[in-house]
């Protein structure tokens, strides 16, 4: 059973500074990692991919993945009241058998505070 | 560019009554999947189809069906709503080429069912 756990939240941070949210996965194989952003109502929207051990940087936004321990997290700089949203860790363990979906965590609920 | 497109946006259904959700999407992706999300939790997989005429289960199928006669479509079937199915469907696509563990997936805007 493929399991994604992330802390459900809420995790408020002050406007202008860094805002970390995490994520554990149980399923060793897993070879693909995605954080989607959720506002509330709303289609999750893709904010990072990784897929290999270290560090990935898009503007303010930062990914970091480390297979041995399972984890993957994402940090997000200089943060915006428009940050605040629901944040989707989800992980796929490619098979080669063809399209297997994506397992996700419930999502953390994350609150700038201006 | 319209990307991937899901009718309706509410419905409400009583119980076991029928219907279909519909998804299209014009990004000519061979890959498209069914998730549902209850309030405060993640998504679960329902189906997923990798070409027409190719679908199999998710990690929560039970109470729908799906076909893949084209490209473009994949709809989902409620035969015989209940409460249970009360909930935010997504559909969504992924491109078939490249690394496949590496495609992203996009998502349509949700269905909003509520069964009573």
């Amino acid at each position: 059973q493929k399991e994604v756990e992330q802390n459900s939240g809420p995790l408020s941070v002050p406007e202008g500074a860094i805002a970390s949210l995490n994520c554990t996965y149980s399923d060793r194989g897993s070879q693909s990692f995605f954080w989607y952003r959720q506002y509330s109502g709303k289609s999750p929207e893709l904010i990072m991919s990784i897929y290999s051990n270290g560090d990935k940087e898009d503007g303010r936004f930062t990914a970091q993945l480390n297979k041995a321990s399972q984890y993957v997290s994402l940090l997000i700089r200089d943060s915006q009241p428009s940050d605040s949203a629901t944040y989707l860790c989800a992980v796929r363990m490619y098979s080669g058998g063809g399209a297997d979906g994506l397992t996700f965590g419930k999502g953390t609920h994350l609150i700038i505070q201006p | 560019n319209a990307g991937v497109t899901q009718t309706p946006k509410f419905r409400i259904l009583k119980i076991g009554q029928s219907m279909t959700l519909q998804c299209t999407q014009d990004m000519n992706h061979n890959y498209m999947y069914w998730y549902r999300q209850d309030p405060g939790m993640g998504l679960k997989l329902i189906y997923y189809s990798v070409g027409a005429g190719i679908t199999d289960k998710g990690e929560v199928p039970n109470g729908y069906n799906v076909s893949r006669s084209t490209t473009e479509d994949f709809p989902l079937r409620l035969e015989l709503a209940a409460p249970s199915q009360t909930s935010v469907y997504f559909c969504a696509s992924s491109y078939s080429g490249g690394q496949l563990a590496k495609n992203i997936q996009y998502f349509g805007a949700g269905t909003r069912l509520s069964v009573l």
